[in-house]
C-alpha cells in the first residue's frame, strides 16, 4: 500500500496562475479531505467528499478555489488566479467509509508546497 | 462551532522521561471523536491515538496515552519514557458525530523536543 499520493510535491507559480493539486487516495477509501497548512492558522479544513461526492466544502475560498473527485482514484484542487496569501502546504487525506462511525482515522499524503511569487 | 485549542506552543524534556500535552476542545455534540496527529520533520502527518466521547476508560496505544477529562473538556497526550524520535509537533484534532460531516478540525499542535 502506497499511502496517499499527492503530486507535485512543490509548484511554483506566479500571481494570477492557475494551480492544480492531485490526490490518489489509499484504495479501498472512499472519504478524501483536502485541508491547507500555513504556521498563522495551522491545519485548515477545506473540503471532503465521500464516494466521490461533495460533502462538505464550508472551508472552501468560495471565488478562487474549487475540488472535484472524478473518480474513486484521484481528487483535484484547482486554484485560479493564485495570489501571495494561497502559499501553503496542501494536504490530501483519505479515510474509510465515515459512515456514521466517524472515528475512522485520516491517512494524509506528504502535500504540496505551494509558492505563489 | 468546534473549536480545538493547544496551549502548549513547545516543551522540551530530557530523554526517557515522561511528557504530558495539554488540549481543550469546545462542542456542541454529545458524542464525538478526539484524536492525536505527529507532524515529524519531514512534514509527514501519523495517526497516534483516539479517544472516543463515550469511552470513560483513557485510551493506550504503546508509550502514548490519553488524559481525557470530559467535565473539563480536555484530552491530554501523554508520553511515556520519550525518545529522541518523538521530538515532532503534536496535534490535537476533533471530529463530531452529528451532522456527518467527517470534517476533523485541528489544533494549531504543539512542538515537542527531547533532548538527549
Amino acid at each position: 500500500n502506497a499511502g496517499v499520493i499527492q503530486t507535485p510535491r512543490h509548484k511554483v507559480t506566479g500571481k494570477g496562475q492557475e494551480a492544480t493539486l492531485w490526490c490518489e487516495p489509499i484504495s479501498g477509501h472512499s472519504a478524501v479531505f483536502w485541508y491547507r497548512q500555513t504556521i498563522v492558522q495551522g491545519l485548515e479544513f477545506l473540503t471532503y467528499f465521500r464516494n466521490q461526492a461533495p460533502i462538505d466544502d464550508s472551508g472552501m475560498p468560495k471565488e478562487r478555489f474549487s475540488a472535484q473527485m472524478p473518480n474513486q482514484s484521484h481528487s483535484t484542487l484547482k486554484i485560479q488566479s493564485t495570489q501571495p496569501q494561497d502559499s501553503a502546504v496542501y494536504l490530501c487525506a483519505s479515510s474509510l467509509d465515515m459512515g456514521g462511525a466517524g472515528q475512522n482515522t485520516l491517512y494524509f499524503g506528504a502535500g504540496t508546497r505551494l509558492s505563489v511569487l | 462551532a468546534q473549536k480545538v485549542t493547544q496551549t502548549q506552543t513547545s516543551i522540551s524534556v530530557m530523554e526517557k522521561t515522561t511528557v504530558t500535552m495539554d488540549c481543550v476542545y469546545e462542542t456542541q455534540d454529545s458524542s464525538y471523536f478526539l484524536f492525536w496527529y505527529k507532524q515529524t520533520a519531514s512534514g509527514e502527518i501519523v495517526f497516534l491515538i483516539r479517544q472516543d466521547s463515550y469511552k470513560k476508560e483513557n485510551a493506550t496505544v504503546g508509550h502514548y496515552s490519553l488524559n481525557f477529562q470530559k467535565p473539563k473538556s480536555s484530552i491530554g497526550l501523554i508520553i511515556t519514557a520519550t525518545q529522541i524520535e518523538d521530538s515532532a509537533v503534536y496535534f490535537c484534532a476533533m471530529r463530531e458525530l452529528t451532522g456527518n460531516t467527517g470534517k476533523l478540525i485541528f489544533g494549531l499542535g504543539t512542538t515537542l523536543q527531547v533532548q538527549p
